[in-house]
C-alpha cells in the first residue's frame, strides 16, 4: 500500500516571501500521479498542482511549483510571492495510474500554512 | 459550471442515532467518491462509484455505513448506528472518469455526542 508523509504540521511565511512544503511518499509502482491540494476553512479541497510521475519536468502553476525527485520519492511544493489568500491546510496526495478500482487518492496528514502580514 | 453539492453542511446527532448525507456531483461525472476526514488527518476514501456500480468499498465499515448511487447521479451515505468516532468531515468528490481530476464538495461536518 502507498503511504504519504508530510513532516511539517505547521509552517509560516511572511507575505510576499517564498515557502516550501515537504512531502515524501512510498510506493512500489513506477507510474502514478502526485497532487497538492489546498483546504481553506470552507473545507473544500482545491487542486493546486498535479505531477505525472513519467514526466521529468516539474509542474508549475503561476506562483506554485513543485520539486519532484522520483528516485528520492520526494514531492515538495514551493509557493512564491506568498499572499494572504494562500493561508490554508495543504495536503499532498498520491494516486495510482487508473487500474480499475485503484484510483483513490491517498493523502498525507497536511501542513497548516500561515501567512504573516 | 456548478460544483459538487453536499448537504447538510453541519449535523449533530447522539450516538446510536442514524444520519444520512447527500451528494450531487458535477453533471456528467461518472466517478463519485466519499471520503472521511477526521480532525487532524487527511481524507480517507470510504467508497468509490463508477456510474452506479461500486468500484472500491474496502475501507467502508459495512456494519454501520452504507452508500448508494441511484441512476448513476446523486449519492447518499448513511451511518446507522453512529459512534463517537464517526465525528468527522464527510467529503464527496466527482470526476469525469477514473483518470481525470477529482472535484470536491464543501463537505458535511458530523459531530456525534
Amino acid at each position: 500500500a502507498q503511504t504519504v508523509t508530510q513532516s511539517q504540521p505547521e509552517m509560516s511565511v511572511q507575505e510576499a516571501e517564498t515557502v516550501t512544503l515537504s512531502c515524501t511518499y512510498d510506493t512500489s509502482e513506477s507510474d502514478y500521479y502526485l497532487f497538492w491540494y489546498k483546504q481553506p476553512p470552507s473545507r473544500q479541497m482545491i487542486l493546486v498542482i498535479r505531477q505525472e510521475a513519467y514526466k521529468q519536468q516539474n509542474a508549475t502553476e503561476n506562483r506554485f511549483s513543485v520539486n519532484f525527485q522520483k528516485a528520492a520519492k520526494s514531492f515538495s511544493l514551493k509557493i512564491s510571492d506568498s499572499q494572504l489568500g494562500d493561508a490554508a491546510m495543504y495536503f499532498c496526495a498520491y494516486r495510482s495510474v487508473a487500474n480499475f478500482g485503484n484510483e483513490k487518492l491517498t493523502f498525507g496528514t497536511g501542513t497548516r500554512l500561515t501567512i504573516i502580514p | 459550471e456548478a460544483g459538487v453539492a453536499q448537504s447538510p453542511r453541519y449535523k449533530i446527532i447522539e450516538k446510536r442515532q442514524s444520519v444520512a448525507f447527500w451528494c450531487n456531483p458535477i453533471s456528467g461525472h461518472a466517478t463519485l467518491y466519499w471520503y472521511q476526514q477526521i480532525l487532524g488527518q487527511g481524507p480517507k476514501l470510504l467508497i468509490q462509484f463508477q456510474n452506479n456500480g461500486v468500484v472500491d468499498d474496502s475501507q467502508l465499515p459495512k456494519d454501520r455505513f452504507s452508500a448508494e448511487r441511484l441512476k448513476g447521479v446523486d449519492s447518499t451515505l448513511k451511518i446507522q448506528p453512529a459512534k463517537l468516532e464517526d465525528s468527522a468531515v464527510y467529503l464527496c468528490a466527482s470526476s469525469i472518469d477514473r483518470n481525470t481530476e477529482a472535484f470536491f464538495g464543501q463537505g458535511t461536518r458530523l459531530t456525534v455526542v
